[in-house]
């Protein structure tokens, strides 16, 4: 069955440093989602991406996060400097655009110390 | 006010209960409904879609009123596995976003 992957699972890092997460979508699916959860909340929208263009990042910190797709496939979503409130879960999910489910791959845990 | 709106709970109920939970919208043009399950510490998984007509899978049913902006999910004869926390999703197709609400616990006892 094909699968969200994302890397790292788990990711330490102090609060000024910069910290990198990956997801790569199920093939075919244009549409990539990166989520952010705090423990005991529901997923809040970071930025949206159709294939590489991005379609809404209103709730992106842009002042500290980036994020990108440069080929349409895979994206890669940065944090500089890291604050201690980024503590949290980040989630990519997939969709095809048009059908409506979304695919969410295992996370990556950020504790920032 | 939050575009997706559920109790968290926790709902703390004893197996073979029936439990039912809530989700509002604010956003009218919203197109589509879902329920995630999400198990603690894992990923979000799609439980089932929402349609009009209301819809049933085994023991779960999820009903839609659009007039009210509501959307509801039934689960009868709970199971301990059941324990988990359901997550209530708007897609509003133009756009393909998907909103989530904040989630709502449920903890069923033995």
């Amino acid at each position: 069955e094909a699968e969200v992957a994302q890397s790292p699972r788990y990711k330490i890092t102090e609060k000024s440093q910069a910290v990198a997460f990956w997801c790569d979508p199920i093939s075919g699916h244009a549409t990539l989602y990166w989520y952010r959860q705090i423990l005991g909340q529901g997923p809040e929208l970071l930025v949206q991406f159709q294939d590489e263009s991005v379609v809404d990042d209103s709730q992106l910190p842009k002042d500290r996060f980036s994020a990108e797709r440069l080929k349409g496939v895979d994206s890669t979503l940065k944090i500089q400097p890291a604050e201690l409130g980024d503590s949290a879960m980040y989630l990519c999910a997939s969709s095809l655009w048009g059908a409506l489910e979304a695919f969410f791959g295992q996370g990556t845990r950020l504790t920032v110390v | 006010r939050k575009e997706v709106e559920q109790d968290p709970g926790p709902f703390n109920v004893p197996e073979g209960a029936t439990v039912a939970f809530n989700c509002t919208y604010s956003n009218s043009a919203s197109q589509s409904f879902f329920w995630y399950r999400q198990d603690c510490r894992k990923e979000p998984k799609l439980l089932m879609s929402v349609y009009s007509s209301g819809n049933e899978d085994g023991r779960f049913t999820a009903q839609l009123n659009r007039a009210s902006q509501y959307i509801s999910l039934l689960i009868r004869d709970s199971k301990l596995s059941d324990s988990a926390t359901y997550l209530c999703v708007v897609n509003m197709i133009e756009g393909n976003m998907l909103t989530f609400g904040g989630g709502t616990r449920l903890m069923v006892k033995p």
